[in-house]
């Protein structure tokens, strides 16, 4: 198993441009979560999914959208990228009904915007 | 106030040292607690959890839950340089609250 894998590794964007952030897991889990991670800030839930067809907003949504067409799929969309959303952003998943829901993580997109 | 807080450190230890890493929260619906370790430039890893109050010892490490007081820690024996990383506590049920993370350096 390739576990989570996210594309791409690293990304510099202009103000304003849009960006599609790729999250992929082949262990068949329903959760799966988007966070960014900014220096001294920690992980800050932007949106999550139970399943395919469902997600929910996190704490931290505004200027980010998400769909998720498949179970193995869930990816990221920045539409009017700002300089605030230079950040480390991490995909996550977890398997459903099977506590304590431990999240195993991707490797990381590092997106700087400029 | 922040619902999970943690001492973001740095926090610098000789090799062999015992180090205690700490968080405290504030929602008591939290119903397990976590501990992640993430090396630099890594994703997060799970490390061990806790359910209920009281210790879990996994071989070096130790996790500790105080409900009553909302503490969490993690005790790490024998600390090794392979113990460097950033230590992130995340209480939780389905979805996780991360504390800022405590950077952890073990010098040889």
């Amino acid at each position: 198993n390739a576990g989570v894998t996210q594309t791409p590794k690293f990304r510099i964007l202009k103000i304003g441009q849009s960006m599609t952030l790729q999250c992929a897991q082949d262990m068949n889990h329903n959760y799966m979560y988007w966070y960014r991670q900014d220096p001294g800030m920690g992980l800050k839930l932007i949106y999550y999914s139970v399943g395919a067809g469902i997600t929910d907003k996190g704490e931290v949504p505004n200027g980010y959208n998400v769909s998720r067409s498949t179970t193995e799929d869930f990816p990221l969309r920045l539409e009017l990228a700002a300089p605030s959303q230079t950040s480390v952003y991490f995909c996550a998943s977890s398997p459903p009904h099977r506590e304590p829901y431990e999240q195993y993580f991707g490797p990381g997109t590092r997106l700087t915007v400029t | 106030q922040k619902e999970v807080e943690q001492d973001p450190g740095p926090l610098s230890v000789p090799e062999g040292a015992i180090v205690s890493l700490n968080c405290t929260y504030s929602n008591s619906a939290f119903q397990y607690f976590m501990w992640y370790r993430q090396y630099s430039r890594k994703g997060p890893e799970l490390l061990m959890y806790t359910y209920s109050s009281g210790n879990k010892e996994d071989g070096r490490f130790t996790a500790q839950v105080d409900k009553s007081s909302k503490y969490i820690s993690l005790f790490i024996r024998d600390s090794q340089p392979s113990d460097s990383a950033t230590y992130l506590c995340a209480p939780g049920g389905d979805k996780l609250t991360f504390g800022t993370g405590t950077r952890l350096a073990v010098r040889p």
